[in-house]
């Protein structure tokens, strides 16, 4: 089975850090195209970031400067590290593989809450 | 950035009558490869989302035909034939033209049965 598990979300202070991780099976993280999307409560999905073609990444401007994408290919796993939270990242964080531009592959999510 | 715009936002529906959500970019989807890559996603209420069409108008495998996407250049559409109660959710168009150097959603559709 085909499958992407996003860890590493829970309740953080404002200006605290997490480390997101998501760990594929039965799919190559070092093949595709691999990215964070986020769901904020009550509103709609926001792209946050992506990895791409070994360790090429870009990131929102909402995020750019404090996210940080990476992968290890031994793992089969990507990461989000996220510095300096603020409230309006708090979301449920998904991990998703893209192929034709799309983001065909989800995984069930992961919840930040940013909150003193 | 390319802005997606949806509408409606919220669209009751009675069941087994037909639905249609319209999306609209700020500036052409066309990639320079030829491919225009606008896809339509649907998020049931607790999932993750799940895409539907892809590159305008090609259903995912395991889709079922009644979904069914059109469009081209900046202007696209999501039809529903029949809707069913398990098409409850929000539905959400979004752009990978400029992939990878930036994704963008529609603000999404509720779809809610009557």
């Amino acid at each position: 089975d085909v499958q992407l598990v996003e860890s590493g979300g829970g309740l953080v202070q404002p200006g605290g850090s997490l480390r997101l991780s998501c760990a594929a099976s039965g799919f190559t993280v070092s093949s595709n195209y691999m990215s964070w999307v986020r769901l904020p409560p009550g509103k709609g999905l926001e792209w946050v970031s992506v990895i791409y073609d070994g360790d090429s990444t870009s990131y929102a401007d909402s995020v750019k400067g404090r996210f940080t994408i990476s992968r290890d290919n031994s793992k089969n796993t990507v990461y989000l590290q996220m510095n300096s939270l603020r409230p309006e990242d708090t979301a449920v964080y998904y991990c998703a593989g893209e192929g034709s531009g799309s983001f065909y592959m989800w995984g069930q999510g992961t919840l930040v809450t940013v909150s003193a | 950035d390319i802005v997606m715009t949806q509408t409606p936002l919220s669209s009751p529906v009675t069941p087994g009558q037909p639905a249609s959500i319209s999306c609209r970019s700020s500036q052409s989807l066309v990639h320079s490869d030829g491919n225009t890559y606008l896809s339509w996603l649907q998020q049931r209420p607790g999932q993750p989302p799940r895409l539907l069409i892809y590159k305008v108008s090609k259903r995912l495998s395991g889709v079922p035909d009644r979904f069914s996407g059109s469009g081209a250049g900046t202007d696209f559409t999501l039809k529903i034939s029949r809707v069913e109660a398990e098409d409850v959710g929000v539905y959400y168009c979004m752009q990978g033209t400029q992939s990878p150097h930036g994704y963008t959603f529609g603000q999404g559709t509720k779809l809610e049965i009557k």
